[in-house]
């Protein structure tokens, strides 16, 4: 699986968009980009996924590149509860999860 | 909403026990995994199982693991001579697999397990 890249950590203000970048420059035709995220140690929660087109259900937006070398998560309007770690996934399979990017959402 | 259920959430062990950790996978999903965590660090892949049969495991998965579908509903992790070094959260996860395009896996809960 392609190796991704993503901050360690970032702020947010409570009822701002949310914007999480992950770079995955040597991702390959068949892998699909996931997004998980992790509250507080509790089991990883699928937010969403993408091949090349960008995307959007009822939690999330995603946009990936026209290369696919890079993509965004955007919360659109963060809670509190959106506080947790985030993890951008490049897969045709596994998931095989990295550090993540702790997402603090401030009041 | 369906979900996986694992249970128990906290197990404490000896060092040298057996412990069996159980998980309740969606009802219609067809593949298994576990992973597990240790305080502070990554989310790691231990194993897949699909059809009764091992899918993919990693390096972790040596022979103290073990994986089963005792029933048509739950999956186990059988850990035969516990470490201090396994303590650690394990997940369950289950998905659908409807291809590539959509292997979404749906995580427990977790088992918190604590060898002493």
């Amino acid at each position: 699986d392609a190796k991704t890249t993503q901050p360690t950590s970032m702020d947010c203000a409570e009822g701002r968009a949310a914007n999480l970048p992950c770079n995955h420059s040597t991702i390959s035709g068949n892998e699909y980009v996931y997004w998980y995220r992790q509250i507080h140690s509790q089991g990883p929660q699928y937010i969403i996924h993408g091949l090349k087109n960008n995307e959007t259900n009822e939690m999330a937006s995603l946009i990936i590149t026209e290369d696919r070398k890079s993509s965004t998560l955007i919360l659109p309007h963060a809670t509190l509860r959106d506080t947790a770690v985030y993890y951008c996934i490049v897969t045709s399979y596994k998931l095989s999860f990295g550090a993540g990017t702790t997402v603090t959402v401030r009041a | 909403e369906p979900e996986v259920t694992q249970t128990p959430s906290h197990q404490v062990t000896q060092m040298g026990q057996e412990v069996i950790l159980r998980c309740v996978p969606i009802s219609n999903h067809l593949y298994f995994y576990w992973y597990r965590q240790i305080l502070g660090q990554k989310v790691e892949f231990l194993v897949s199982f699909y059809n009764n049969e091992i899918s993919e495991k990693s390096e972790i998965f040596d022979d103290q693991f073990s994986v089963e579908r005792p029933d048509g509903s739950n999956f186990t992790l059988k850990i035969r001579s516990t470490k201090l070094e396994d303590s650690a959260m394990y997940f369950c996860a289950s998905s659908a697999w409807q291809g590539i395009a959509k292997n979404i896996q749906y995580f427990g809960a977790g088992t918190r397990l604590s060898v002493l």
